[in-house]
């Protein structure tokens, strides 16, 4: 199975900061990578996929980059609706995975 | 609108069974390929499984192939899970998610709750 890496774990911050999350794959993925953000008690948001198309209805603060096996996800000016977990998760083959989450507090 | 509504979660004793459902409206369930992701609680995501909009392709998780079977009823627009064998590992909230154009899940259920407990 290919296994998804993201740093770092937490990452705390404030508002109007450019925020950058890593996602490493262990074997190439292309671009076959989505991002997506959890608030507490909610399912998750697709964001990104295809490691740089924005889902419709995204802010474009958030933006994806990469390929084959290093990706990151930038959000340009971290805004208060901004604070979740993000996660990757690779799109290339069975199993599907899941990196380990960034969870985004408040500085 | 898309809407999944997931039902059928609770408290189960290990080795017990569980069938989950997923209720799809607001697209043409046909037509997309279906899976489930689950959640332990405090931890992160793992994909379970997923099923071909024909729903005669299938794919496992290796932690639980051969205890669950994923299916669908497109006529009745639902998802199911059937969950045997049940463990403690198993406990999570599990969320039923339509894919996109790729293997990646556009929209996701609120989620449903199993416990497997003694």
């Amino acid at each position: 199975d290919i296994q998804m890496t993201q740093s770092p774990s937490t990452l705390s911050a404030s508002v109007g900061d450019r925020v950058t999350i890593t996602c490493r794959a262990s074997q190439s993925i292309s671009s076959w990578l989505a991002w997506y953000q959890q608030k507490p008690g909610k399912a998750p948001k697709l964001l990104i996929y295809k490691a740089s198309s924005l889902e419709s209805g995204v802010p474009a603060r958030f933006s994806g980059s990469g390929s084959g096996t290093e990706f990151t996800l930038t959000i340009s000016s971290l805004q208060p609706d901004d604070f979740a977990t993000y996660y990757c998760q690779q799109c290339h083959s069975y199993s599907l995975t899941f990196g380990g989450g960034t969870k985004v507090e408040i500085k | 609108e898309v809407q999944l509504l997931e039902s059928g979660g609770g408290l189960v004793q290990p080795g017990g069974s569980l069938r989950l459902s997923c209720a799809a409206s607001g697209f043409t369930f046909s037509s997309h390929a279906m899976s489930w992701v689950r959640q332990a609680p405090g931890e992160g995501l793992e994909w379970v499984s997923a099923i071909g909009s024909g729903g005669s392709s299938t794919h496992y998780a290796d932690s639980v192939k051969g205890r669950f079977t994923i299916s669908r009823d497109n006529s009745k627009t639902t998802l199911y899970l059937q969950m045997d064998s049940l463990r403690a590992e198993d406990t999570a909230v599990y969320y039923c998610a339509k894919w996109g154009s790729g293997t990646y899940f556009d929209y996701w259920g609120q989620g449903t709750l199993v416990t497997v407990s003694s």
